[in-house]
């Protein structure tokens, strides 16, 4: 079946200007989750939905990231006022309801001029 | 202080051998979860295998094993008979809390090159 989709692949925009990142997540799963993978590093929580609502958005850096799940489905993450230091993947992953192995998306490579 | 410790950045091992990639955690929880995830050079974790803190037998999945020492807060991942495409980055990951929290914690990772 479907593995979990994210678009773009890649991303290159400049320094302030605002950009949207989007997860399709596998069929089914209540649960999605957002990571940031910098150079070198491991994943780094962002943000977690369970259903339509956002859980845990505690991991979010600061007031330029949002994201939504209005349909309980997709998801978007938005970044506004890009900097420099958002540069990054930007991992998506769902989970099947009862069950929390996390099953993650290719990834969007983000680079901010 | 750090919640994964991957003290490995790059291990080497001969295709058909065994490696033990090492992996340490840091939590006061009594009930918590721990996984390991390969990612290839295309990005993708992939799930790899899961033990969780209750579980007294150490979890395996063909040729992945997870060494589990509780007392020692240890979770080490062991490739039995390696082979090319096991090349990656591997990832330790913990998810603290009981099944259903949502608090989870990726090591840095450790790159392991299979030679032929």
């Amino acid at each position: 079946g479907a593995g979990v989709s994210q678009t773009p692949s890649n991303k290159v925009t400049e320094k302030g200007k605002y950009v949207e990142l989007r997860c399709d997540p596998i069929s089914g799963h209540t649960a999605l989750y957002w990571y940031r993978q910098s150079l070198g590093q491991g994943p780094e929580f962002l943000i977690y939905f369970q259903g339509t609502g956002a859980a845990d958005d505690s991991g979010l850096p600061n007031d330029r990231f949002f994201a939504v799940r209005p349909e309980g489905s997709v998801s978007t993450l938005k970044i506004q006022r890009t900097e420099r230091g958002d540069s990054a993947v930007y991992l998506c992953a769902s989970s099947p309801p009862d069950e929390e192995t996390q099953y993650f998306g290719p990834g969007t490579r983000l680079l901010v001029l | 202080a750090q919640k994964i410790t991957q003290t490995q950045p790059g291990m080497f091992v001969q295709e058909k051998e065994a490696v033990t990639l090492d992996c340490t955690y840091d939590t006061s929880d009594q009930s918590y979860g721990l996984f390991w995830y390969k990612q290839p050079s295309s990005g993708e974790m992939i799930f790899l295998i899961y033990q969780g803190s209750y579980d007294e037998q150490n979890a395996t999945e063909g040729r992945y094993s997870l060494n589990f020492q509780k007392a020692r807060k240890s979770a080490n991942l062991v490739i039995s008979a390696s082979q090319l495409g096991d090349s990656a980055m591997y990832f330790c990951a913990m998810r603290e809390g009981k099944r259903g929290s949502n608090q989870f914690y990726f090591g840095t990772g450790t790159s392991l090159t299979v030679i032929p």
